[in-house]
């Protein structure tokens, strides 16, 4: 059981490129998550995704897009990086009211390098 | 907005000392409450959570949390850590209505010294 897989693990890009986070998840929640956890500052939700079709912003949206694609998978992209994007990716998912009783499950990370 | 605060930044404990680390939520309504650890190089897992009922909550590996809402906190505690403890840990609150978006305090890193 794979759980939740975020590809890459590791990125390095220059200021102003593009690139898509991608993940997946393998235990059929409805809700996905991506959050940046930075030195200091704990966890912070970019963006959610209540139910296939549906992305919400979280506290830190700016500079980011997301796209449920389906009820597996949850992409988030930067169209231009800039170096304040550097930082850890967590992809991770839930499923309120379920066995799990809302626990989130978290992929490994993706750090993300901007130069 | 809710917050969550983890006033300890880095602890540092030999080894069979015990543990005790501070977390206090802002929201006075019904809240979830959780705490989750990151060990070095790995994802977070959840080490143990508060929905209803008895208000100390056990964990996995020996951590327990008692949640005191007069005080508004949830904080961690372990009566005998070991060098394994050495992580990262988060509280986060979820709430209200259990609209699933959890708010994360800043973490607490606990170092510890065999």
């Amino acid at each position: 059981n794979a759980g939740v897989t975020q590809t890459p693990k590791f990125q390095v890009l220059k200021t102003g490129q593009s690139m898509t986070l991608q993940c997946a998840q393998d235990m059929n929640h409805n809700s996905m998550y991506w959050y940046r956890q930075d030195p200091g500052m704990g966890l912070r939700l970019i963006y959610y995704s209540a139910s296939e079709g549906t992305t919400d912003k979280g506290e830190v949206p700016n500079g980011y897009n997301v796209s449920r694609l389906n009820k597996r998978e949850f992409s988030l992209r930067l169209e231009s990086a800039a170096p304040s994007q550097t930082s850890v990716y967590f992809c991770a998912s839930s499923e309120p009211g379920g066995a799990s009783g809302g626990e989130l499950f978290f992929g490994e990370g993706s750090r993300l390098t901007v130069l | 907005a809710q917050s969550v605060s983890q006033h300890n930044h880095h602890v540092i404990l030999s080894e069979a000392a015990s543990l005790e680390l501070g977390c206090n939520y802002s929201y006075g309504g019904t809240v979830n409450l959780f705490w989750y650890v990151q060990y070095p190089g790995q994802h977070l897992q959840l080490l143990l959570k508060y929905f209803s009922g008895d208000p100390l909550v056990k964990g996995i590996k020996g951590f327990e949390a008692e949640f005191i809402k007069s005080k508004f906190s949830f904080n961690l505690r372990k009566p005998s850590v070991q060098w394994s403890d050495t992580a990262e840990y988060f509280c986060a609150s979820e709430g209200p209505f259990g609209n699933e978006k959890l708010t994360f305090g800043t973490g607490t890193r606990l170092t510890i010294i065999p």
